[in-house]
């Protein structure tokens, strides 16, 4: 079974400290993506990566930078955390073009920020 | 601008109903339109995905019905139970190597026993 953990379930921060949010997946897989969640607009992609050290923006980049040092590992930055956004934040990988399941996207448990 | 809508919001129904939810887009070059359920404190997971090529597609329970000329597809749970009580979230995406997906806005099922 493909395996996306994330560092924590619940992080508490305050307005202006830099929030580092990782994400860990097991499948050798190409393809990572940021996501944040909220309540009546759905998840949007923050950023994703299709490569070790190559990463582009999604729809809301701003805010946020990323780091893929390693395959498994793709890592979200707040470099100054604001109250807007607190929010869920969701790590998924993928498999790359015509690997099985390239299509599917697989999803770690989510990072409850609160920024206050 | 969200270019997957999703609706209802959220949708109540009896052990046994057929709740339906829709969705609309407007990128003709979405090609995978894939519904994915999330239960409380998971993350969403796949549920079924149909092509454009295709009207419908049955797994199950789940049946995804496709529209292509109104650029609606839409899901049925026949014989709804408690347990798929959950968030269902359409998407859609377009040809590439990452493929990016775009969410509908979710609807919160509530399956009544």
């Amino acid at each position: 079974d493909v395996k996306v953990t994330q560092s924590s379930r619940y992080l508490v921060k305050r307005t202006g400290e830099k929030v580092f949010l990782e994400c860990v997946q097991d499948m050798d897989h190409e393809n990572m993506f940021w996501y944040r969640q909220d309540p009546g607009l759905g998840l949007r992609l923050i950023y994703f990566s299709y490569d070790v050290k190559m990463k582009e923006k999604g729809d809301i980049p701003e805010g946020y930078s990323v780091s893929r040092e390693k395959k498994e590992r793709f890592s979200l930055i707040l470099e100054s955390a604001s109250t807007n956004q607190t929010s869920m934040y969701l790590c998924a990988s993928s498999p790359s073009l015509g690997q099985p399941s390239h299509n599917e996207q697989f999803f770690g448990p989510g990072t409850r920020l609160t920024v206050l | 601008q969200q270019q997957v809508k999703q609706s209802p919001q959220s949708l109540i129904v009896q052990k046994g109903g057929i709740p339906i939810i829709n969705c609309a887009y407007e990128n003709t070059a979405f090609d995978y339109f894939p519904w994915y359920q999330q239960f409380p404190g998971k993350g969403p997971a796949l549920l079924i995905a149909i092509r454009p090529d295709v009207s419908e597609k049955k797994e199950g329970r789940f049946t995804i019905s496709f529209n292509k000329s109104a650029k609606q597809f839409s899901l049925h749970i026949m014989d709804s139970q408690p347990g798929d009580s959950a968030t269902y979230f359409c998407a859609a995406s377009k040809p590439g190597s990452a493929r990016q997906l775009t969410f509908g806005s979710g609807t919160q099922l509530t399956v009544l026993p």
